[in-house]
């Protein structure tokens, strides 16, 4: 079936070592997503890749980074993971849907944890 | 104003009820809108698409008044299976293409 695949879906990593989070797709979207989620809190959108344009939400804090290498696949790079960067990180993908808009498709999520 | 606001309950309700959310929104020039479902500790998933005034798929019913800018979902003859988050996006254009803003959730816990 085609899917929004996330690795892994558990990380553990330590406060300040960096971590990577991956993401690929099945259904040939041009448009790929980063979502940071918190307990009871909305997803929150952190940027977004239309083809390989580069959009990054004005309060995404530095620290994180993404990466798009093909259409298929998108990373999301945390470089010094803090304890409050501890969350689930959700991808989703679109087709383009012009002023419409498309449904976005999510993958299962990572859940990141912070020593 | 937050751009989109639920009510996160929860609504506790009997199992073969009928039950309503809300959602507001603040962006007037949002033109699609989408429900989603979450379970606990799971990913977001697809419930409906509204485009025009509404949008009806068995059980559940989405209407949208663009003119009080907000959305809803009925859920009828409700079931324990359908306990769960559920979220609200209004879609916004923007120079680098379509984005989604949700709402916190509203819980819904279906019983006996």
């Amino acid at each position: 079936d085609a899917m929004v695949i996330q690795n892994p879906r558990y990380q553990v990593t330590q406060f300040g070592k960096p971590v990577t989070l991956s993401c690929s797709q099945t259904l040939n979207h041009n448009v790929m997503y980063w979502y940071q989620q918190k307990s009871s809190q909305a997803p929150k959108l952190l940027f977004h890749y239309y083809d390989k344009d580069f959009n990054n939400e004005a309060d995404t804090p530095d620290n994180f980074q993404s990466r798009r290498p093909n259409t298929s696949f998108c990373f999301l790079d945390i470089r010094s993971p803090g304890l409050g960067d501890a969350a689930m990180y959700l991808c989703a993908t679109s087709r383009d849907g012009g002023a419409g808009g498309q449904p976005q498709h999510f993958g299962d999520g990572t859940r990141l944890s912070i020593l | 104003r937050k751009e989109v606001e639920q009510d996160p309950g929860p609504f506790n309700v009997p199992e073969g009820a009928t039950v309503a959310f809300n959602c507001t929104y603040s962006n007037s020039a949002s033109q699609s809108f989408f429900w989603y479902r979450q379970d606990c500790r799971k990913e977001p998933k697809l419930l409906m698409s509204v485009y025009s005034s509404g949008n009806e798929d068995g059980r559940f019913t989405a209407q949208l008044n663009r003119a009080s800018q907000y959305i809803s979902l009925l859920i009828r003859d409700s079931k324990l299976s359908d306990s769960a988050t559920y979220l609200c996006a209004v879609n916004e254009l923007t120079g680098g293409g379509n984005k989604l803003t949700f709402g916190t959730g509203t819980q819904l816990k279906v019983e006996l």
